[in-house]
């Protein structure tokens, strides 16, 4: 059963600290997003890659966020130096770039403190 | 500008009764709609699609409409089940060009015993 796979799941650090969040997508898929959720802001894309490019990072904070896809088979989301406020859920999510859908990870849960 | 939103927050429906999610949309220029699920703990699970040129769109139990004219778009999920609480998203996919999966603020269904 292909799936998104994240990691790590959950990650408490001090503010400061970089933090890197790994995500594995499906194997053929071609491309994949950066989501951070909350409970004010819901559902925000980040980031988008297509064929391993980035397309799209509008939603990201540049100063601090960086995302990019090594290889096909990894995307990295990170935050240096990360703040209180990047407390969310970080979802990465892949799909094929003619189809509406996408299938999502489990998520990071990042708490900053 | 692109947006996605919904019109309830929180729903409650009795077991086995239908339920109807609505969301409003303004980007005229999506190609798909998208409904997903997402249960606590959990990422956003993947329901059904319709594509900008279809108007209904009929799944296992749940049925999509979409009406351009007013930017409406709706999940019905037939004969609800305690498995089906849980947030549900609409979102917007646009695949020419810089593409963006857009979400709305999501709604809570609730089903009662």
């Amino acid at each position: 059963d292909a799936r998104v796979t994240q990691t790590p799941r959950h990650k408490v650090t001090e503010m400061g600290q970089e933090v890197t969040m790994r995500c594995q997508p499906i194997l053929g898929h071609n491309t994949v997003f950066w989501y951070r959720q909350t409970m004010m802001q819901g559902l925000e894309l980040l980031a988008y890659f297509r064929n391993r490019a980035p397309l799209d990072d509008s939603g990201m904070p540049k100063d601090r966020f960086s995302a990019e896809m090594p290889d096909a088979t990894l995307a990295t989301l990170k935050i240096q130096p990360s703040e209180p406020r990047d407390s969310a859920v970080y979802f990465c999510a892949s799909g094929f770039e003619v189809s509406g859908r996408a299938f999502f990870g489990q998520g990071t849960r990042l708490t900053v403190v | 500008g692109e947006s996605v939103g919904l019109h309830l927050p929180t729903l409650s429906v009795q077991e086995g009764d239908n339920s109807i999610i609505n969301c409003a949309y303004s980007n005229s220029a999506s190609d798909y709609f998208i409904w997903y699920k997402q249960e606590s703990g959990k990422g956003p699970q993947f329901i059904i699609d319709i594509r900008s040129n279809m108007d209904k769109r009929q799944g296992q139990r749940v049925t999509v409409l979409l009406n351009k004219t007013v930017k409406h778009l709706s999940l019905q999920i037939a004969a609800t089940q305690p498995g089906d609480s849980a947030v549900y998203f609409c979102a917007e996919n646009k695949i020419q060009g810089a593409q963006k999966l857009v979400f709305g603020q999501g709604t809570r269904l609730t089903i009662n015993p």
